[in-house]
């Protein structure tokens, strides 16, 4: 069956390091792929996705880029701060669009940003 | 708006108790995903739903779990006879069909004593 595995935490960087989380993945077809985030006392939320091979999806300084010939997703920031301190979760869903389908997820990086 | 919201928020069992989870999806969102998270892994996959039809249930894990949408809006995580294994933090998701976009509500901290 499918399966994502992520480097284990936590992860503690000072403020304005570099950060990259590695996200690996199996799966059986061609699955699109996300990175969540859940930050402190709050609900998961899609941080970025990409839903083909070399996509590369951004937000908020965040990048990932989706390498089907290494089956990986790494998660990447080059200047991290504090208010990125969180738990982060990669994923990927099978079904074309990534919706209509449950998500497999890693077992999340908690990630700890020191002033 | 208002997103997914989650009641009751903490739940506290005896075991061989039975409970309900309720989840409101955001309005107009017709698929609906319930998943269970153990402390300190990612979230699993337990049931989806389109509308009030329960397409894939392939991941609730014995049959004393069970999931309905009759109106195809509210959705309700049921759990009969209660177990230690089945303290978790039991998430729901909505989203709009084909997106790619899973909104997740707050989720409720089952805990089986």
């Amino acid at each position: 069956g499918d399966s994502v595995t992520q480097m284990e935490g936590p992860v503690t960087l000072s403020e304005e390091a570099c950060l990259t989380i590695n996200c690996t993945y199996t799966a059986t077809g061609y699955p699109s792929l996300f990175w969540y985030v859940q930050y402190p006392g709050e609900g998961l939320q899609l941080l970025l996705k990409a839903t083909k091979a070399d996509d590369k999806g951004s937000n908020k300084g965040f990048e990932a880029t989706y390498r089907k010939e290494t089956t990986s997703f790494h998660l990447e920031k080059g200047s991290v701060q504090v208010s990125d301190s969180a738990v982060y979760f990669c994923a990927l869903s099978e079904e074309v669009g990534g919706g209509a389908d449950g998500l497999t997820f890693g077992k999340g990086t908690h990630l700890i940003i020191q002033p | 708006g208002a997103g997914v919201s989650q009641s009751p928020r903490y739940k506290v069992a005896k075991r061989g108790q039975d409970v309900a989870l309720r989840c409101d999806p955001i309005s107009g969102h017709v698929s609906l995903f319930w998943y269970q998270q153990a402390l300190g892994q990612g979230p699993e996959f337990l049931t989806y739903f389109q509308n009030e039809a329960q397409l894939d249930k392939s991941g609730l894990p014995s049959d004393r779990f069970f999931a309905e949408r009759p109106e195809g809006s509210v959705s309700t995580l049921k759990i009969q006879r209660t177990q230690q294994e089945d303290s978790a933090v039991y998430l729901c998701a909505s989203s709009f069909p084909n997106s790619y976009e899973q909104y997740f509500g707050p989720g409720t901290r089952l805990t089986v004593t």
